[in-house]
């Protein structure tokens, strides 16, 4: 079993679309989680991080994380072309030195 | 500011032989990452620097490959007769502080071994 999985789609919706990105993981020693976007032919770049359990927003961004089932969410309102790309979750240990990535999601807002 | 750059972007090159690959951090970041990711499959950590010196080693998949670092400066990850199998995209990223979730990725280099 994969410390952390992530289904690796493709996921296609169209635009004003709500999506739901999910993860799940093993290792309950996990106490930051990340979301990285992933552009074609570019490295991820962080979206957004949260420590322990608990939902954090950012414009049409809301993460949240449930520990208690060793799960994890990233949801975006109002889907834009733009936001077509590949999103990545991650997570860490207290230390953060040995993060731990899922496969990514490949994600098309249609317009 | 200058991101994370890597070189070159591409390398393809034939099975046996030893490539080197390149990451410049950015200026005054203390920790750099090397990441490998293949083909639908998510980051792999492969070695993680604090300074120029690397705790973390326990990602590298072989005695082939090997990675080093100048000072809070460059870095080059090599890999010694390459195989098929190395064939992945080798991301570098690097923090501030170290270590961090808040990693900043440069492009990847591609490599492709035939």
């Amino acid at each position: 079993q994969k410390e952390v999985e992530q289904d690796p789609g493709p996921l296609s919706v169209p635009e004003g679309a709500i999506v739901s990105l999910n993860c799940t993981y093993s290792n309950s020693a996990f106490q930051y989680f990340m979301w990285y976007r992933q552009y074609s032919r570019k490295g991820p770049e962080l979206l957004m991080y949260t420590y322990s359990s608990g939902n954090k927003e950012d414009g049409r961004f809301t993460a949240q994380v449930d520990k208690s089932s060793k799960y994890i969410s990233l949801f975006i309102r109002d889907s834009q072309p733009s936001d077509s790309a590949t999103y990545l979750c991650a997570m860490s240990t207290q230390n953060n030195n040995d993060m731990r990535f899922g496969a990514g999601t490949r994600l098309t807002v249609k317009p | 500011g200058a991101g994370v750059s890597q070189s070159p972007s591409n390398k393809v090159t034939e099975k046996g032989k030893d490539v080197e690959l390149r990451c410049d951090p950015i200026s005054g970041h203390t920790a750099l990452y090397w990441y490998r990711q293949r083909l639908g499959q998510g980051l792999e950590f492969l070695i993680y620097f604090q300074g120029n010196s690397a705790p973390d080693k326990s990602g590298l998949p072989s005695d082939r490959f090997s990675a080093e670092r100048t000072g809070e400066s460059v870095s080059t990850l090599t890999i010694q007769r390459t195989q098929q199998e190395d064939s992945a995209v080798y991301l570098c990223a690097s923090s501030l502080v170290s270590p961090s979730y808040e990693q900043y990725f440069g492009p990847g280099t591609r490599l492709t071994v035939t």
